[in-house]
């Protein structure tokens, strides 16, 4: 198994420019979730996704984030329009079940390293 | 909200000592407890687990402990190897599923 994949791996932009983050999770995994990591906050959780549908979005910021789940192999995150303040590195993780109904764990992707200049 | 803090942001240790990393938690409904480790350039992997009805399990040289009257967690790494050095963070999960991760802390192996 490859494991959470993420896309970019690095990704340096202007501020007001559009930012589109890609996840594969892991295949058979039910729950997708975006967490952003910062040295100031440590791992936040933006939104997770059960079964392709939206469960909990309320730690996406602001009106700026909007993440979107198509199908059960694919994820994105979207920032329109970014700001430096935006700078993070931004994981994906996955998990075969429901919002951590029995022993859950998390898969992590390596993440993508968003630099907002 | 809830919080998860770690009292030690760094550690360094000798090769082949054990390492202690602790971990204080403020909710008292939380019922499962992780420890992640994460590695420069990755994304946290999951070493150990522990339930609220449990106060300690073993894994392959890592323990953890769970001290649920004063809200302490800690992760023990017996004979720490350069491998060993990244970041460990701690986890809690309430009983009404919130997930919630401590800061971290930094832990470097000195050969």
């Amino acid at each position: 198994d490859a494991g959470v994949i993420q896309s970019p791996r690095h990704e340096v932009t202007e501020m007001g420019q559009e930012v589109t983050l890609r996840c594969k999770p892991i295949s058979g995994h039910n729950s997708l979730f975006w967490y952003r990591q910062t040295m100031m906050r440590g791992l936040e959780l933006l939104i997770y996704f059960n079964n392709n549908v939206p469960i909990d979005d309320s730690g996406m910021p602001e009106d700026r984030f909007s993440a979107k789940m198509p199908n059960a192999s694919f994820s994105t995150l979207k920032i329109q329009p970014s700001e430096p303040r935006d700078s993070a590195v931004y994981f994906c993780a996955s998990s075969p079940g429901s919002w951590f109904a029995t022993n859950e764990k998390l898969f992590f992707g390596s993440g993508t390293q968003l630099s907002v200049l | 909200g809830e919080s998860v803090g770690l009292h030690l942001p760094t550690l360094s240790v000798q090769e082949g000592d054990n390492s202690i990393i602790n971990c204080a938690y403020s909710n008292s409904a939380s019922d499962y407890f992780i420890w992640y480790k994460q590695e420069s350039g990755k994304g946290p992997q999951f070493i150990i687990d522990i339930r609220s009805n449990m106060d300690k399990r073993q894994g392959q040289r890592v323990t953890v402990l769970l001290n649920k009257t004063v809200k302490h967690l800690s992760l023990q790494i017996a004979a720490t190897q350069p491998g060993d050095s990244a970041v460990y963070f701690c986890a809690e999960i309430t009983t009404g599923n919130q997930f919630y991760f401590g800061t971290g802390t930094s832990l470097t192996v000195i050969p």
